[in-house]
């Protein structure tokens, strides 16, 4: 599988920018970078995905390295709601075009 | 975005009767389908991919017998879990992709299965 590495969890304030780190130092050429949210006892929500560019939607920016071995997933305001288990997943042929989650980032949001 | 459902939401059901968990989709058509087990505080591991009109493709010690996919149509595929045990107790997810790489995958609210 090709593997991801994120930080277990990280703290924000509210109403303040969240940037969440991932490496993926083994990523081939073809692998695009995915990040899914996850809240308590719900199914995985997707956020944003990117292939080499830098990427914005109305949930989050990516922010995706040069040398595509490390990416940040920026959430621009923190609210309460973002608080969330963040995971950044490869997907292409390497993986099978599945994906497999790592054990992401529990990202808490303080009022 | 599309739209997963999956039913039920929740069960509960004695060890060695099995439950059978749908998912749809309720806006596009999904060639391919995806199990996915969650136990708590761990991170969804990947069962089985579920393809329309054929054969599921299980995991790496999975076991095919315990746990049925079938995907009889575009829209629908199943899960169900044999002679289940309290072990299977799980978050059960089911995700769905309408196209290759270049797209994301829609998830189910999950179905969370409780074996007494």
């Amino acid at each position: 599988d090709a593997k991801t590495t994120q930080p277990n969890s990280m703290e924000s304030n509210e109403e303040e920018p969240v940037h969440l780190p991932c490496n993926h130092s083994t990523i081939s050429g073809t692998d695009y970078i995915h990040w899914y949210r996850q809240l308590p006892s719900q199914g995985p929500e997707y956020v944003i995905h990117g292939l080499t560019s830098n990427v914005n939607n109305r949930m989050a920016s990516l922010a995706i390295a040069e040398d595509r071995k490390s990416s940040t997933l920026i959430l621009h305001r923190a609210t309460l709601r973002d608080a969330a288990v963040y995971y950044c997943i490869l997907r292409g042929p390497n993986t099978g075009n599945q994906f497999y989650f790592g054990t992401g980032t529990s990202l808490t949001v303080i009022p | 975005g599309a739209v997963v459902s999956q039913h039920p939401s929740r069960v509960i059901c004695k060890s060695g009767t099995s439950v059978k968990i749908e998912c749809r989709s309720l806006d596009f058509q999904a060639t391919t389908m995806f199990w996915y087990r969650q136990f708590p505080k761990q991170s969804l591991m990947l069962m089985a991919t579920s393809n329309e009109g054929s054969k599921a493709t299980y995991e790496q010690g999975v076991e095919k017998d315990k746990f049925l996919i079938n995907h009889a149509s575009l829209t629908l595929s199943t899960l169900t879990v044999t002679s289940a045990h309290p072990e299977d107790s799980s978050f059960y997810i089911c995700s769905a992709r309408v196209g290759l790489l270049n797209t994301e995958a829609f998830f189910g609210q999950g179905t969370r299965l409780t074996v007494v």
